[in-house]
């Protein structure tokens, strides 16, 4: 079974850049069935997709959020992260990672429980 | 971007009834449609894939249905874990954009 586990500052002053990694367990990140990806989640603007990256270096990213963000993967460690900077309030959300098929119809078949980061100086 | 509309925004129903939910999509996206289900504090469960196809391990009280614009997840005998928060989401085109999500309450 799957597990994708996210981790990071919960507090992240404004202008700063956020850095988050999600554990990969169960499974390898090399698998090229998969890219993985991030999400944000907040009451107001729902479930935002921030972009996701394959092993073989396939990237994509929102292009809302696409000036400000980054996205690796590191195959030793089984992990890949995201790093958003310049960050402000409006970016305080949870934010999931998940795995999504890339064969078919794209489904996101495993999600981390998210972490919750806050933007407050 | 393509914009994922589902309503109701929010439903209360009892245990055993039937309930559908559905999602609109601002333009065609063919099959291109997965529905998840999460709970408080929890992350969000696959559903159904690609419109219709139930995930291993679902009740087959989920249905989906649907195709292009207009999608809907029926679920025939609701049961008391099934009071959640509903999420549909294309993906067709980048960025796989989701629903506002329907909340199932009990009454």
């Amino acid at each position: 079974q799957l597990h994708l586990q996210e981790s990071g500052p919960g507090l992240v002053k404004p202008s700063e850049t956020l850095s988050l990694t999600c554990a990969v367990s169960g499974g390898s990140i090399s698998d090229s069935s998969y890219y993985w990806v991030w999400i944000r989640q907040t009451p107001g603007k729902g479930l935002e997709w921030i972009g996701y990256i394959s092993v073989s270096g396939t990237i994509d990213y929102n292009p809302s959020l696409k000036s400000r963000v980054t996205l690796s993967v590191d195959r030793s460690k089984n992990n890949f992260s995201l790093k958003l900077s310049s960050m402000t309030a409006a970016d305080t959300a949870v934010y999931h990672c998940a795995r999504l098929y890339s064969v078919g119809y794209y489904p996101l078949d495993y999600w981390g429980q998210g972490i919750l980061v806050t933007v407050s100086s | 971007d393509i914009q994922m509309t589902q309503s109701p925004s929010s439903l209360s129903a009892f245990v055993g009834d039937r309930v559908a939910l559905t999602c609109r999509a601002s333009q065609s996206i063919g099959s291109y449609l997965n529905w998840y289900q999460q709970k408080p504090g929890q992350a969000p469960k696959l559903l159904i894939s690609a419109a219709s196809s139930l995930q291993d391990g679902v009740p087959s009280r989920f249905r989906g249905s649907g195709s292009g614009t207009d999608f809907t997840l029926t679920i025939s005998s609701l049961q008391p874990e099934d009071f959640a928060t509903y999420y549909c989401q294309q993906s067709y085109r980048t960025p796989y954009t989701f629903g506002q999500g329907t909340i199932l309450e009990i009454k």
